[in-house]
């Protein structure tokens, strides 16, 4: 089974910090994203990226950016965390078949910004 | 814009009976839509696909429809049990390099 593994299921960092956010993935997928959740506003797409230092800004990248040196690896930063910022990230990747294509995701990280 | 929209009330439904779930689109011209379950706490897990050219899916008790004319698809859980409880998201991609996006999700609630 695909594994996506994000580094920390709970976060608490202070306003002004700067944020990394982990995710690995096992199975030599090209296409990773980030999502953030939020109660009543479902997944909104924040970066996603096709290859390794390629990246595409999705629908929300204000106040983020990524980086992917690795295939298996892509991170989220939240330059300077603001309380806004405050919500369950979730990262993903994308498995491109015959049968069609798919997302596996991990189990989140709930990020609070004091 | 591009907007995908789901009924953002939960659904309350009794043990046995069928339950639907839809997700309408606009500004899109998707070439598949996919539909995931996601409980509290985890990641949403992916159910089914159904490409533009399909009208219809099935997979064990799921049923998703997929109507391009209307810029809309149906999600069907017949016989439904406590245990589909969950929020169910639909998403729309284009394939390729390209993005993946996401309704709000429904919660489905199947009562005993």
């Amino acid at each position: 089974d695909v594994k996506v593994t994000q580094s920390s299921r709970y976060l608490v960092k202070r306003t002004g910090e700067k944020v990394f956010l982990e995710c690995v993935q096992d199975m030599d997928h090209e296409n990773m994203f980030w999502y953030r959740q939020d109660p009543g506003l479902g997944l909104r797409l924040i970066y996603f990226s096709y290859d390794v230092k390629m990246k595409e800004k999705g629908d929300i990248p204000e106040g983020y950016s990524v980086s992917r040196e690795k295939k298996e690896r892509f991170s989220l930063i939240l330059e300077s965390a603001s309380t806004n910022q405050t919500s369950m990230y979730l990262c993903a990747s994308k498995f491109s078949g015959g049968s069609g294509e798919k997302l596996f995701f991990g189990s989140g990280t709930q990020l609070s910004v004091l | 814009s591009q907007k995908i929209e789901q009924n953002s009330e939960a659904l309350n439904i009794q043990e046995g009976k069928t339950a639907t779930l839809t997700c309408n689109y606009t500004n899109y011209s998707p070439a598949y839509l996919q539909w995931y379950r996601q409980d509290p706490g985890r990641g949403p897990v992916f159910l089914l696909l159904i490409r533009e050219n399909e009208k219809e899916k099935r997979k064990e008790r799921l049923k998703v429809t997929f109507d391009t004319t209307l810029k809309q698809s149906l999600f069907h859980i017949t016989a439904s049990q406590p245990a589909d409880s969950a929020t169910y998201l639909c998403a729309l991609g284009s394939g390729g390099y390209q993005k993946v996006t996401f309704g709000t999700g429904t919660k489905l609630q199947v009562i005993p």
